[in-house]
């Protein structure tokens, strides 16, 4: 059964205070990795697509990296307002459905 | 703002009754996905639609049942309501069946006295 797991649950860093956060994932046929912004009582805004091992993708503080076994979202100096849940997600199934699933996330609160 | 709409935006209701929650998907998309987001549980797939058909199923309880109309807007229909079902419903679509980027609505609070 496919599987994604997030760590740590929840980090608080210092405004400034680099940082990443770790998405490991079991899956049968990657198609893709997926890292989405949530915050409270919001939907998930989607962030990047990784599609394969070794690519990066970037916007703004935060990287996102991938190896065959997990993903990390690099925040690089972060702000308060980078404080959010960060979902990181597989499709699974067959190319004709492609149903998310979901780590638990990972609250990451940046102080001022 | 992800191009997806989600009404209503909460949803106060008893034990043993029945809802419907909408969702319009992105201007374009064919496909339309539920999810379920508890404290506990986390975000958890529901059902997913294709261009009005039923194309994948996930944890969906026998009580709710989705529909995707042929404007692409869908329902979720929840019935026989039980305190357990308090939690947020997402929709959210996609170009196409296979789906891999998916963009979410804002999000229907239910909370079930």
């Amino acid at each position: 059964e496919d599987q994604v797991t997030q760590s740590p649950e929840a980090l608080r860093l210092q405004e400034g205070e680099s940082s990443s956060l770790n998405c490991s994932y079991t899956v049968s046929g990657l198609r893709g990795l997926f890292w989405y912004r949530q915050d409270p009582g919001k939907g998930p805004e989607f962030l990047f697509t990784l599609y394969s091992a070794g690519e990066e993708k970037e916007k703004e503080r935060l990287k996102a990296t991938l190896t065959k076994k997990e993903s990390f979202l690099h925040i690089t100096a972060p702000k308060p307002e980078d404080s959010a849940t960060y979902l990181c997600a597989v499709p699974a199934g067959t190319g004709a459905n492609s149903k998310l699933t979901f780590g638990k996330g990972i609250t990451l609160s940046v102080r001022p | 703002d992800s191009g997806v709409t989600q009404t209503p935006k909460h949803l106060i209701t008893a034990t043993g009754q029945r809802v419907t929650l909408r969702c319009s998907p992105r201007s374009g998309d064919l496909s339309v996905y539920w999810y379920q987001q508890s404290l506990d549980q986390g975000l958890q797939f529901l059902i997913q639609y294709y261009n009005g058909e039923e194309r994948a199923k996930g944890n969906i309880l026998e009580r709710f049942s989705a529909q995707q109309f042929p404007d692409l807007h869908s329902e979720l229909n929840l019935s026989s309501l039980e305190l357990g079902d308090s939690a947020l419903y997402f929709c959210a679509s996609s170009a196409d069946a296979g789906g891999i980027e998916q963009y979410f609505g804002p999000g229907t609070r239910l909370t079930v006295t």
